[in-house]
């Protein structure tokens, strides 16, 4: 099993521009969510599913936007990219009974 | 609303001493909480979690938490750490199918 895969791994963008960063898992999990991780803030909860056609907000979600067309992918899409969006972000996915949460590796992005 | 504390930013404790990380927590119903752990440039890996039950937990790595209802806290412990332990420690609580994570506890591990 790869477990969750992140792709990019690094992006510049310049404000204004858009781009999605996927999220792929391969353990057959209902649940997928998204994070961003600023120094001294922890995680927060950008976006959240709990099955394909099903999305919910999390704490963040402004400037952000979700799919979850298959149980194993689940896409983040910055539509209009702002310098408030740099960040890591950390896609993580796990059962619906919310045990253990396995998270990807991370995208860092920068948005000049 | 749901809210995680960790009021220790940064910890420093000698190899071999013995650790405690603190967590408070903020959650109207029993809470399901869990210690997550991350290196350097790394994901999150899960330590322990309690959802119910005895409220003392056991995790990897040799790590426990005490869950204390009255006080609302679950703090991570452990007797005796080792320099591979120096990461950052992050407590989260689940509630509606989401999670609160704290702003984490970088811990330190001197020789």
């Amino acid at each position: 099993n790869a477990g969750v895969t992140q792709t990019p791994k690094f992006q510049v963008l310049k404000t204004g521009q858009s781009m999605t960063l996927q999220c792929a898992q391969d353990m057959n999990h209902e649940y997928m969510s998204w994070y961003r991780q600023d120094p001294g803030m922890g995680l927060r909860l950008i976006h959240y599913s709990v099955g394909a056609g099903i999305t919910d907000q999390g704490e963040v979600p402004n400037g952000y936007n979700v799919s979850r067309s298959t149980t194993e992918d689940f896409p983040l899409r910055l539509l209009s990219a702002a310098p408030s969006q740099t960040s890591v972000y950390f896609c993580a996915s796990s059962t619906i009974g919310l045990d253990e949460q396995y998270f990807g590796p991370g995208t860092r992005l920068t948005v000049t | 609303a749901q809210s995680v504390t960790q009021p220790d930013i940064h910890i420093t404790v000698s190899e071999g001493a013995s650790l405690e990380l603190r967590c408070n927590y903020s959650y109207g119903a029993t809470p399901y909480l869990f210690w997550y752990v991350q290196s350097p440039g790394q994901g999150l890996q899960l330590l322990l979690k309690y959802f119910s039950g005895d409220t003392l937990v056991q995790g990897i790595k040799g790590f426990e938490a005490e869950f204390k209802r009255s006080q609302s806290s679950f703090n991570l412990r452990k007797p005796s750490v080792h320099w591979s332990d120096a990461a950052e420690y992050f407590c989260a609580v689940e509630g509606f199918n989401k999670f609160y994570f704290g702003s984490g506890t970088k811990l330190n591990v001197k020789p």
